[in-house]
């Protein structure tokens, strides 16, 4: 069961342009949505992470935007550089004293950003 | 900072042999976890202990899948009789109880099934 979809699969930004990645999630019990960037042959790395009770959270170059309503929430990377090229991954968890903290991931997106 | 160390980096096996996989935590952290991430797709997560506990497993742990953290610190992950589907990294993370979100994700360690 996918409860967790990611997109785009692929995408491909000029230096200095703004990368935005989207997720959907399905189950209402999910309260902490992280995201993930992975590097090849390193494991993810945590990158960013909100609640549901905000709306949006910065830091730097990174921002989450959360629509609880609809149940999304999308990564946006301003001025992206060519070291942000990288897989990066949504998650979604439930509460710790239900789920053990155990993380759902969407499927990933390869961000390429070209010089 | 050791971080997460995962031994081997990389296991090449023929079908049907059994394998063991090696997670250190960093020292601190008393919850630890295993996912597995085959090529092109997110984590997925496999089980988790919290000392030497296991806590919950996946019902993508088979009866082929055994994980043990024998005395709280360390983490074994062993697959018997190795099939073709199980090639992929296994991804090894753990975190503080009081901080459960903070995981910390090592490098995996990838398995080849010939």
């Amino acid at each position: 069961q996918q409860q967790v979809k990611q997109s785009p699969q692929s995408l491909i930004v000029q230096k200095g342009g703004i990368s935005i990645i989207n997720c959907a999630y399905e189950n209402t019990a999910f309260d902490y949505f992280p995201w993930y960037q992975q590097f090849p042959g390193k494991g993810p790395a945590l990158l960013i992470a909100i609640r549901p009770d905000v709306s949006e959270k910065k830091e730097g170059r990174f921002t989450i935007s959360f629509n609880k309503s609809a149940k999304q929430f999308s990564l946006h990377i301003m001025d992206s550089q060519p070291g942000d090229s990288a897989t990066y991954f949504c998650a979604a968890s439930s509460p710790p004293e239900t789920s053990g903290s155990r993380l759902t991931f969407g499927e990933g997106t390869q961000l390429t950003v070209n010089p | 900072d050791t971080g997460v160390s995962q031994d081997p980096r990389h296991k090449i096996t023929k079908r049907g042999q059994n394998v063991t996989f090696r997670c250190d935590p960093i020292s601190e952290h008393n919850r630890l976890y295993w996912y597995r991430q085959t090529l092109g797709q997110g984590p997925e997560f496999l089980t988790y202990f919290q000392n030497e506990a296991q806590l919950e497993k996946s019902r993508l742990l088979s009866d082929r899948f055994s994980a043990e953290r024998p005395k709280g610190s360390f983490s074994t992950l062993e697959i018997q009789r190795t099939e073709q589907g199980d090639s992929a990294m296994y991804l090894c993370a753990s975190s503080l109880e009081s901080e459960v979100y903070g995981y910390t994700f090592g490098s995996g360690t990838r398995l080849t099934v010939v």
